[in-house]
């Protein structure tokens, strides 16, 4: 069975681009998740839909958006880059809206010059 | 808002010497989870307690939920090379609400 998968894996943009990371979760999976990962520090919440609804936002900035497809994948937007955007980017996902376990993608890590 | 705060922030141990990461939280929590992240890698779920004063041991690891659900630890005994990683406790207000990370601890084992 195919882990919750992410691209790009890497890229690196400069200030003032967009960009869009992508997620897919395990089959049978509603919920995902969104976290961002500065270099050596923890992970801040971003985002969290299950069943195409967006369920929380974390304390971002209204650049950071996103959204789930009928199919369960999605999207994080990031428009308008700073350089303090460079991080890797989790998704994850969870069999539905009170499981517990979060299954983590390998993650896409964004260099923002 | 809702905080999840863990100490220490770094532990480096001698190969065998036991370790322990404690979890705190500002608000009571409906459950807690704790995942290990290597280096270079994405964050595993090892866990979830849910009962308040809930003990689990997985080997050489003991996690424990506090009485009162806000605070949780783990506990490592005789630590290996193979437990390098930053360990992170992760919480829920509700069963509805977000999942928050701790700030995690990272554990450095000395062979």
């Amino acid at each position: 069975e195919a882990g919750v998968t992410q691209s790009p894996t890497h890229l690196i943009k400069t200030r003032g681009q967009q960009v869009t990371l992508r997620c897919s979760p395990i089959s049978g999976h509603t919920s995902v998740y969104w976290y961002q990962q500065a270099l050596g520090l923890g992970l801040q919440f971003l985002l969290w839909y299950d069943e195409g609804e967006e369920r929380n936002r974390g304390n971002f900035p209204p650049r950071f958006s996103g959204r789930q497809f009928p199919n369960y994948s999605s999207e994080l937007n990031v428009n308008a880059l700073e350089l303090e955007d460079s991080a890797l980017y989790l998704c994850a996902s969870s069999v539905g809206l009170r499981t517990g376990e979060l299954f983590f993608g390998e993650g896409s890590r964004l260099t923002v010059l | 808002g809702q905080q999840v705060m863990q100490i220490p922030q770094y532990q480096h141990v001698q190969e065998g010497e036991d370790f322990t990461t404690y979890c705190n939280s500002s608000t009571t929590l409906s459950n807690i989870q704790w995942y290990k992240q290597r280096p270079g890698g994405h964050p595993v779920f090892l866990i979830q307690l849910v009962k308040s004063g809930e003990v689990k041991k997985q080997k050489r690891l003991t996690f424990q939920f506090g009485e009162a659900k806000k605070n949780s630890s783990l506990h490592i005994t005789a630590t290996q090379t193979t437990d390098v990683g930053t360990y992170f406790c992760a919480g829920r207000r509700d069963s509805s609400y977000k999942l928050i990370f701790g700030s995690g601890t990272r554990l450095l084992v000395r062979p």
